[in-house]
């Protein structure tokens, strides 16, 4: 099993429509997740923190379930500006070391 | 005001040639880091310096070599390069002890073997 996995997709929405994604780890010992989102030919740029108690930034919110070790991203109102690979990355351990899952190609459509 | 920066961008050289990339932060930060994307999109960690010391070192061939001459740049040299060497290289950088943990990367350099 990976360490972290994702839907690769891609997710083809139209503009305005909400689009959630799922990540799941394995390393039960994970102490820290966030969101990054990388565009197309670009270095990833975090996105979000995501806290036990789920947090939210404008249109996105972040949720992380240890129980079932999940963490989930929702988009409202999608913009064309929103299209791009978002990253689930799980910390472990000490000395930051942040495995990423190979990422949920979204795409935002007119 | 680049925070992080890479060079080259791009290099494109043969098989067998041995090659070095230059990383450089401005962040202040004391880790750094390299992680190779490969053609599948998969990002990962390579190594990792905290104060010029090696803290991380994942199972990659011995032909990579990091080299750390302070906390501010972290470089990465290619001995013997091979077609899967192929891959973008990122270098990032963050801050212990910081509460979000937020690595910042570099433009990433576009390495083609041939």
């Amino acid at each position: 099993r990976k360490e972290v996995e994702q839907d690769p997709g891609p997710f083809n929405v139209p503009e305005g429509a909400t689009v959630a994604f799922n990540c799941t780890y394995s390393n039960s010992a994970s102490q820290s997740f966030f969101w990054y989102r990388q565009d197309c030919r670009k270095e990833p740029k975090l996105l979000m923190s995501v806290y036990s108690s789920g947090n939210e930034d404008g249109r996105f919110t972040a949720q992380l379930n240890r129980a079932s070790q999940y963490i989930s991203l929702l988009i409202r109102d999608s913009k064309l500006s929103d299209s791009a690979t978002y990253l689930c990355v799980v910390e472990v351990g000490t000395a930051s070391k942040l495995t990423f899952g190979t990422g949920t190609r979204l795409q935002v459509t007119l | 005001d680049t925070a992080v920066s890479q060079t080259p961008k791009y290099l494109v050289t043969q098989m067998g040639n041995d090659k070095s990339i230059k990383c450089e932060q401005n962040l202040g930060h004391d880790t750094m880091y390299w992680y190779k994307q490969d053609s599948k999109k998969f990002l990962k960690i390579m190594f990792s310096y905290n104060n010029k010391e090696l803290i991380i070192n994942e199972t990659v061939p011995n032909r990579f070599s990091p080299k750390s001459p302070d906390k501010a740049h972290l470089n990465l040299h290619i001995n013997s390069l091979e077609l899967g060497d192929s891959a973008v290289y990122f270098c990032a950088s963050s801050q212990t002890g910081s509460s979000s943990y937020e690595q910042y990367f570099g433009p990433g350099t576009r390495l083609t073997v041939t």
